[in-house]
């Protein structure tokens, strides 16, 4: 089975503080893309981020950076400089075929 | 559109009655998604559609559940004798052949009280 695994439930950082959220996927595929998409409280899902599995070169946007370990299956987002608007459900995400399977989230709250 | 538009917004009905909701996606986007959030819950896959067929079926719960999409455009979910379990936010998406990605809409939140 395709799955993905956010083992971060809740996060909370203080504003201007780096964070790191995990995730973890499991696809026998050899090609696909990887997504971080960010809820706010409006439920309005947002791309944050995307990254093809065969580019071995971390995807970056802005503050917002990745670490792709595709040996590892790993796909973690790193949010620098954090900011209160960032605070939101963020979900990890990949498409092997035809359709995005996601985590479960992890809720981050960036505090004043 | 600009963007991708789903109504209504909120829906509330009772137990047992029909739901339809609607799903207008950005123009020219072949493929278009529906996917159901539950209370503190990831996204559930529902059905995809690419142009006006149904690839894949798989993620609908029940024959309750029922899909479908006109003209390459406009998709509406239906869900039969509603029941409470049924509650949820029911997000669409839709991409294109551009770039990798969906654009969501902002969801129907649905009660079934």
């Amino acid at each position: 089975a395709q799955t993905v695994t956010q083992s971060q439930p809740e996060m909370s950082v203080q504003e201007a503080e780096t964070v790191t959220l995990s995730c973890t996927y499991d696809t026998s595929e050899n090609n696909y893309y990887l997504f971080w998409y960010k809820q706010p409280p409006s439920r309005q899902m947002i791309l944050v981020i995307r990254q093809e599995a065969y580019k071995q070169q971390n995807a970056t946007e802005n503050r917002f950076s990745v670490n792709f370990q595709k040996a590892a299956k790993s796909f973690s987002l790193k949010i620098s400089d954090s900011q209160l608007g960032d605070t939101a459900m963020y979900f990890c995400a990949f498409e092997p075929s035809d359709k995005i399977i996601f985590g479960k989230g992890t809720r981050l709250h960036i505090l004043p | 559109g600009a963007g991708v538009s789903q109504s209504p917004s909120n829906k509330v009905t009772e137990k047992g009655k029909d739901v339809e909701l609607r799903c207008d996606p950005i123009s020219g986007h072949t493929a278009l998604y529906w996917y159901r959030q539950s209370l503190g819950q990831g996204l559930e896959f529902l059905i995809y559609f690419q142009g006006n067929s149904a690839p894949d079926k798989s993620g609908l719960p029940s024959d309750r559940f029922s899909a479908e999409r006109t003209g390459g455009s406009v998709s509406t979910l239906t869900i039969q004798r509603t029941q409470q379990e049924d509650s949820a936010v029911y997000l669409c998406a839709s991409s294109g052949t551009d770039v990798a990605g969906y654009t969501f809409g902002s969801g129907t939140r649905l009660t079934v009280v």
